[in-house]
């Protein structure tokens, strides 16, 4: 149990356009869900959390206009880069939390975002 | 804020040795997780811990949740090739907080 979906695995797209990424606990419900960023041979990097029916928190130095977070039902949340731009590729990383309050942390298999 | 240090930060290791590598905060933790990830995907979880003292197994793996709160240990037995990965330690000060990660510890097992 405890499966976590994250869709597309690998983007190319062109500076300027906006991509979106799902993020979908399969076989349980997720009040919250949570974005990372990884840079290579870095650790993960977390950027927001995701709340269910309420506008998601954002790390201090992480745009929220530039890296848009929906999270419309208990079981998806997407992260929607906007106006990307080289800089702004990396890996991706979505994790949805199950349970309480120390349950651990469920990881998709991450977003490769590649920006020309 | 709440820092994480893994040591060794990577480790050349021939097939069949013991692995051990650990995980240490200067602030004290309720909740130890660790996790592999290899290239190109997301960190898989392989033991939680929830109690100081705590020794929990995941086949060859044993994770200790340290007596002061404030580490964590992981080790392998008998390695094999499929354990190359980078280890991540993560900890929750208290409930309800974000996790922290560590910097992670890159394991390398030689045939």
């Amino acid at each position: 149990g405890a499966v976590v979906s994250q869709h597309p695995s690998w983007v190319i797209c062109k500076s300027g356009t906006s991509v979106k990424i799902e993020c979908r606990s399969l076989d349980f419900q997720a009040t919250t869900m949570f974005w990372y960023r990884q840079f290579p041979k870095q650790s993960l990097m977390l950027m927001a959390t995701s709340n269910e029916g309420s506008k998601a928190t954002y790390e201090q130095g992480v745009e929220k206009d530039k890296f848009l977070i929906n999270h419309a039902s208990l079981t998806l949340s997407t992260l929607t880069v906007t106006s990307a731009h080289p800089e702004d590729s990396s890996f991706y990383i979505c994790s949805a939390k199950r349970g309480s309050y120390n349950s651990p942390l469920h990881f998709g298999n991450g977003t490769r975002l590649t920006v020309t | 804020g709440q820092q994480l240090n893994q040591s060794p930060q990577s480790m050349f290791i021939q097939e069949g040795e013991d692995v051990s590598m650990n995980c240490t905060s200067s602030s004290i933790f309720n909740t130890w997780l660790w996790y592999k990830q290899e290239p190109g995907e997301g960190p898989v979880l392989l033991i939680a811990l929830y109690k100081a003292g705590e020794l929990t197994s995941n086949g060859r793996l044993t994770a200790q949740f340290g007596i002061t709160r404030k580490d964590s240990f992981l080790n392998i037995s008998a390695s094999i090739p499929s354990d190359v990965g980078i280890y991540f330690c993560a900890g929750q000060a208290e409930y309800g907080q974000n996790f922290v990660f560590g910097p992670g510890t890159r394991l390398s097992v030689l045939p």
